[in-house]
Protein backbone atom coordinates (compact mmCIF):
# COMPACT_ATOMS: atom_id res chain seq x y z
CA UNK A 1 0.00 0.00 0.00
CA UNK A 2 0.84 3.55 0.16
CA UNK A 3 1.50 5.97 2.73
CA UNK A 4 1.61 9.98 2.28
CA UNK A 5 2.67 12.26 4.75
CA UNK A 6 2.71 16.09 4.60
CA UNK A 7 2.05 18.95 6.93
CA UNK A 8 -1.85 19.84 7.34
CA UNK A 9 -1.73 23.62 7.50
CA UNK A 10 1.01 26.13 6.98
CA UNK A 11 0.94 29.89 7.12
CA UNK A 12 3.23 32.36 5.35
CA UNK A 13 3.77 35.99 4.32
CA UNK A 14 3.42 37.42 0.78
CA UNK A 15 6.56 37.67 -0.74
CA UNK A 16 8.16 34.98 1.12
CA UNK A 17 9.37 31.21 0.16
CA UNK A 18 7.67 28.26 1.57
CA UNK A 19 8.60 24.89 1.46
CA UNK A 20 5.85 21.70 1.97
CA UNK A 21 7.25 18.31 2.45
CA UNK A 22 6.02 15.21 1.71
CA UNK A 23 7.33 11.93 2.73
CA UNK A 24 5.71 8.56 1.37
CA UNK A 25 5.69 5.13 1.65
CA UNK A 26 4.91 2.99 -1.23
CA UNK A 27 4.48 -0.71 -3.07
CA UNK A 28 4.67 0.79 -6.60
CA UNK A 29 6.41 4.43 -7.95
CA UNK A 30 5.78 5.49 -11.33
CA UNK A 31 6.32 9.03 -10.16
CA UNK A 32 5.56 12.12 -7.42
CA UNK A 33 2.99 15.00 -8.49
CA UNK A 34 2.32 18.31 -6.68
CA UNK A 35 -1.09 19.68 -7.61
CA UNK A 36 -3.32 22.90 -6.00
CA UNK A 37 -6.43 23.02 -5.20
CA UNK A 38 -8.04 25.63 -4.46
CA UNK A 39 -11.67 26.02 -2.16
CA UNK A 40 -14.36 24.36 -3.57
CA UNK A 41 -12.19 23.51 -7.01
CA UNK A 42 -10.52 20.61 -8.40
CA UNK A 43 -7.10 19.77 -8.22
CA UNK A 44 -4.84 21.79 -11.05
CA UNK A 45 -1.72 19.91 -12.04
CA UNK A 46 1.73 21.34 -10.69
CA UNK A 47 4.51 19.20 -10.93
CA UNK A 48 5.39 15.71 -11.64
CA UNK A 49 9.22 14.19 -10.96
CA UNK A 50 10.43 10.71 -11.60
CA UNK A 51 14.23 11.14 -11.03
CA UNK A 52 16.03 12.47 -7.77
CA UNK A 53 16.44 15.85 -8.16
CA UNK A 54 15.18 19.68 -8.80
CA UNK A 55 12.42 20.74 -11.13
CA UNK A 56 11.91 24.30 -11.35
CA UNK A 57 8.18 26.19 -13.15
CA UNK A 58 8.86 29.81 -12.52
CA UNK A 59 7.35 29.96 -8.91
CA UNK A 60 7.06 26.62 -8.26
CA UNK A 61 9.82 23.87 -8.07
CA UNK A 62 9.66 20.95 -6.59
CA UNK A 63 12.44 18.44 -5.59
CA UNK A 64 12.59 14.07 -5.41
CA UNK A 65 14.98 11.76 -3.60
CA UNK A 66 13.37 8.20 -4.13
CA UNK A 67 16.28 6.53 -1.85
CA UNK A 68 14.46 8.51 0.99
CA UNK A 69 10.99 8.67 0.04
CA UNK A 70 10.91 12.49 0.31
CA UNK A 71 9.44 15.56 -1.85
CA UNK A 72 9.10 18.96 -1.41
CA UNK A 73 7.77 21.51 -3.32
CA UNK A 74 9.17 25.22 -2.83
CA UNK A 75 6.96 28.44 -3.30
CA UNK A 76 8.56 31.81 -4.34
CA UNK A 77 7.92 35.27 -4.32
CA UNK A 78 4.02 34.18 -2.65
CA UNK A 79 1.12 35.58 -3.68
CA UNK A 80 -2.27 35.88 -2.04
CA UNK A 81 -3.88 33.81 -4.37
CA UNK A 82 -1.57 30.90 -3.40
CA UNK A 83 -3.75 30.02 -0.43
CA UNK A 84 -5.18 26.83 -1.09
CA UNK A 85 -4.39 23.24 -0.29
CA UNK A 86 -1.06 21.90 -2.18
CA UNK A 87 -1.82 17.92 -2.68
CA UNK A 88 1.13 15.97 -2.57
CA UNK A 89 0.27 12.23 -4.79
CA UNK A 90 2.12 9.26 -5.81
CA UNK A 91 1.58 7.39 -8.95
CA UNK A 92 1.87 3.73 -9.71
CA UNK A 93 0.01 1.64 -12.36
CA UNK A 94 1.57 0.22 -15.43
CA UNK A 95 1.37 2.54 -18.36
CA UNK A 96 -1.06 4.45 -16.62
CA UNK A 97 -0.88 6.62 -13.75
CA UNK A 98 -3.25 5.89 -10.67
CA UNK A 99 -2.39 8.59 -7.91
CA UNK A 100 -2.53 8.01 -4.04
CA UNK A 101 -2.67 11.37 -2.87
CA UNK A 102 -2.12 12.52 1.10
CA UNK A 103 -4.27 14.50 2.99
CA UNK A 104 -3.29 18.06 1.54
CA UNK A 105 -1.41 20.50 2.72
CA UNK A 106 -3.20 24.37 3.42
CA UNK A 107 -1.36 27.05 2.79
CA UNK A 108 -2.38 30.62 3.77
CA UNK A 109 -0.56 33.56 2.37
CA UNK A 110 -0.75 36.31 4.98
CA UNK A 111 -0.63 40.04 3.93
CA UNK B 1 -10.89 22.51 -26.75
CA UNK B 2 -13.41 21.36 -23.98
CA UNK B 3 -12.19 20.65 -20.65
CA UNK B 4 -13.61 17.65 -18.30
CA UNK B 5 -17.14 18.21 -17.21
CA UNK B 6 -19.08 16.33 -15.11
CA UNK B 7 -22.46 16.16 -14.07
CA UNK B 8 -24.15 16.84 -12.05
CA UNK B 9 -22.85 19.43 -9.73
CA UNK B 10 -24.92 18.69 -6.73
CA UNK B 11 -27.21 15.76 -5.65
CA UNK B 12 -28.51 14.93 -2.91
CA UNK B 13 -29.46 11.23 -2.09
CA UNK B 14 -30.82 9.29 0.68
CA UNK B 15 -29.33 6.04 2.16
CA UNK B 16 -29.65 2.78 0.47
CA UNK B 17 -30.52 4.86 -2.93
CA UNK B 18 -28.66 4.01 -6.04
CA UNK B 19 -26.68 7.18 -8.08
CA UNK B 20 -24.86 7.76 -10.91
CA UNK B 21 -22.24 9.96 -11.73
CA UNK B 22 -21.18 11.37 -15.16
CA UNK B 23 -17.81 12.31 -16.87
CA UNK B 24 -16.74 13.55 -19.99
CA UNK B 25 -12.80 13.67 -20.88
CA UNK B 26 -11.05 16.34 -22.70
CA UNK B 27 -10.95 16.11 -26.22
CA UNK B 28 -8.62 12.89 -27.10
CA UNK B 29 -7.77 11.76 -23.82
CA UNK B 30 -8.85 8.18 -23.85
CA UNK B 31 -8.27 7.22 -19.92
CA UNK B 32 -10.66 8.27 -17.20
CA UNK B 33 -10.11 8.08 -13.60
CA UNK B 34 -12.59 8.56 -10.68
CA UNK B 35 -11.63 10.00 -7.42
CA UNK B 36 -13.53 10.68 -3.83
CA UNK B 37 -12.37 13.19 -1.89
CA UNK B 38 -14.32 13.51 1.43
CA UNK B 39 -14.12 16.81 3.14
CA UNK B 40 -10.44 18.16 4.27
CA UNK B 41 -8.90 14.73 3.23
CA UNK B 42 -7.27 14.38 0.06
CA UNK B 43 -8.68 12.36 -3.10
CA UNK B 44 -9.06 8.62 -3.01
CA UNK B 45 -8.35 6.58 -6.43
CA UNK B 46 -11.79 4.43 -6.70
CA UNK B 47 -10.37 3.06 -10.11
CA UNK B 48 -9.40 4.27 -13.63
CA UNK B 49 -11.24 2.86 -17.27
CA UNK B 50 -9.33 2.82 -20.45
CA UNK B 51 -10.33 1.43 -23.60
CA UNK B 52 -13.97 0.94 -21.99
CA UNK B 53 -11.97 -1.53 -19.73
CA UNK B 54 -11.35 -1.12 -15.48
CA UNK B 55 -7.47 -0.77 -15.58
CA UNK B 56 -6.87 -0.52 -11.81
CA UNK B 57 -8.93 -0.35 -8.74
CA UNK B 58 -8.20 1.61 -5.23
CA UNK B 59 -9.51 -0.09 -2.08
CA UNK B 60 -13.24 0.85 -2.70
CA UNK B 61 -16.33 -2.03 -1.97
CA UNK B 62 -18.38 -3.73 -5.48
CA UNK B 63 -21.14 -1.01 -5.08
CA UNK B 64 -18.96 1.04 -6.60
CA UNK B 65 -19.12 0.29 -10.50
CA UNK B 66 -18.09 2.64 -13.77
CA UNK B 67 -18.53 2.35 -17.43
CA UNK B 68 -16.81 3.99 -20.22
CA UNK B 69 -18.25 4.43 -23.31
CA UNK B 70 -16.69 4.68 -26.73
CA UNK B 71 -16.04 8.89 -26.91
CA UNK B 72 -13.91 7.99 -23.38
CA UNK B 73 -16.54 9.38 -21.54
CA UNK B 74 -17.81 7.56 -18.25
CA UNK B 75 -20.14 6.57 -15.74
CA UNK B 76 -19.88 5.76 -11.73
CA UNK B 77 -22.73 3.97 -10.22
CA UNK B 78 -23.01 3.37 -6.64
CA UNK B 79 -25.38 0.64 -5.32
CA UNK B 80 -26.66 1.22 -1.32
CA UNK B 81 -25.68 4.31 -0.58
CA UNK B 82 -23.98 4.80 2.56
CA UNK B 83 -23.72 8.52 4.55
CA UNK B 84 -19.92 7.80 4.31
CA UNK B 85 -20.27 8.21 0.69
CA UNK B 86 -21.09 11.72 0.94
CA UNK B 87 -17.95 13.40 -0.66
CA UNK B 88 -16.82 15.32 -3.76
CA UNK B 89 -16.61 13.13 -6.70
CA UNK B 90 -14.16 13.91 -9.13
CA UNK B 91 -12.93 12.77 -12.41
CA UNK B 92 -10.12 12.93 -14.65
CA UNK B 93 -8.99 12.47 -17.98
CA UNK B 94 -5.54 12.04 -19.70
CA UNK B 95 -3.69 9.70 -22.37
CA UNK B 96 -3.24 6.62 -21.26
CA UNK B 97 0.49 7.26 -20.95
CA UNK B 98 0.71 10.54 -20.06
CA UNK B 99 1.34 11.44 -16.58
CA UNK B 100 -0.81 14.80 -16.68
CA UNK B 101 -4.25 14.64 -15.48
CA UNK B 102 -7.14 17.10 -15.69
CA UNK B 103 -9.80 17.09 -13.66
CA UNK B 104 -13.40 18.02 -13.63
CA UNK B 105 -15.38 20.21 -11.26
CA UNK B 106 -16.72 17.47 -9.54
CA UNK B 107 -20.05 16.72 -8.08
CA UNK B 108 -20.55 16.90 -4.73
CA UNK B 109 -22.88 14.23 -3.47
CA UNK B 110 -24.57 14.54 -0.34
CA UNK B 111 -26.65 10.62 1.43
CA UNK B 112 -28.92 11.52 4.11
Amino acid sequence: GQNIDQPTEMTATEGAIVQINCTYQTSGFNGLFWYQQHAGEAPTFLSYNVLDGLEEKGRFSSFLSRSKGYSYLLLKELQMKDSASYLCAVGSGAGSYQLTFGKGTKLSVIP
Amino acid sequence: ETGVTQSPTHLIKTRGQQVTLRCSSQSGHNTVSWYQQALGQGPQFIFQYYREEENGRGNFPPRFSGLQFPNYSSELNVNALELDDSALYLCASSFFYSYEQYFGPGTRLTVT
